[in-house]
């Protein structure tokens, strides 16, 4: 059982549509992570949030938004999103962000633009 | 920079087989070095993780040693099970750094 959950598993868009990933972590962890994960491809960083702050843009186009209501909770916001971003979105955590400790991921969004 | 070289895949070995996969890597600190498995239609397990140079990470029969000499983490098996096929990763993480650095995954069939 994976401790960051995240919703929906799977997402059929337009691309006019707005839509949101959410994604929540219990263990108490203080950094949060958004990746982009192609098919046979290992994930890319699209954005770090460490204390509830957004601390690192990997240069991700702005029909993604990202927001971080709480320590717990991370969204992503989708709008006007391309065919090229289908994709798996995965959500990860860890105790901080610049400690070696590891990131632990959900199960992730399997998102379809059509 | 960081970067993590794995060997290609995929890998085909039948049950019981002995399995190794290779990762080398370049850091420029001192890394925390981690294997993620990723089974089909999942996100990434973390199996395993060393922090410092000769530690040993193992979980489920799975083993990797943090070799700085060779700036190396090869994963090993005994005997694999079918249950195993999935796609490996190995990725480090440095000091002072918020993003993982992950090698490009290999992917492990193993046949009954």
């Amino acid at each position: 059982d994976t401790e960051v959950t995240q919703t929906p598993k799977h997402l059929v868009m337009g691309m006019t549509n707005k839509k949101s990933l959410k994604c929540e972590q219990h263990m108490g962890h203080r950094a949060m992570y958004w990746y982009k994960q192609k098919a046979k491809k290992p994930p890319e960083l699209m954005f770090v949030y460490s204390y509830e702050k957004l601390s690192i843009n990997e240069s991700v186009p702005s029909r993604f938004s990202p927001e971080c209501p709480n320590s717990s909770l991370l969204n992503l916001h989708l709008h006007a999103l391309q065919p090229e971003d289908s994709a798996l979105y995965l959500c990860a955590s860890s105790q901080g962000g610049q400690t070696n400790q590891p990131q632990h991921f959900g199960d992730g969004t399997r998102l379809s633009i059509l | 920079g960081n970067s993590v070289t794995q060997m290609e895949g995929p890998v085909t070995l039948s049950e019981e087989a002995f399995l190794t996969i290779n990762c080398t890597y370049t850091a420029t600190g001192y890394p925390s070095l981690f294997w993620y498995v990723q089974y089909p239609g999942e996100g990434l397990q973390l199996l395993l993780k060393a922090t410092k140079a000769d530690d040993k990470g193992s979980n489920k029969g799975f083993e990797a040693t943090y070799r700085k000499e060779t700036t190396s983490f090869h994963l090993e098996k005994g005997s694999v099970q079918v249950s195993d096929s999935a796609v490996y990763f190995c990725a480090l993480k440095d000091t002072g750094r918020r993003a993982l650095t992950f090698g490009s995954g290999t992917r492990l069939q193993v046949q009954p």
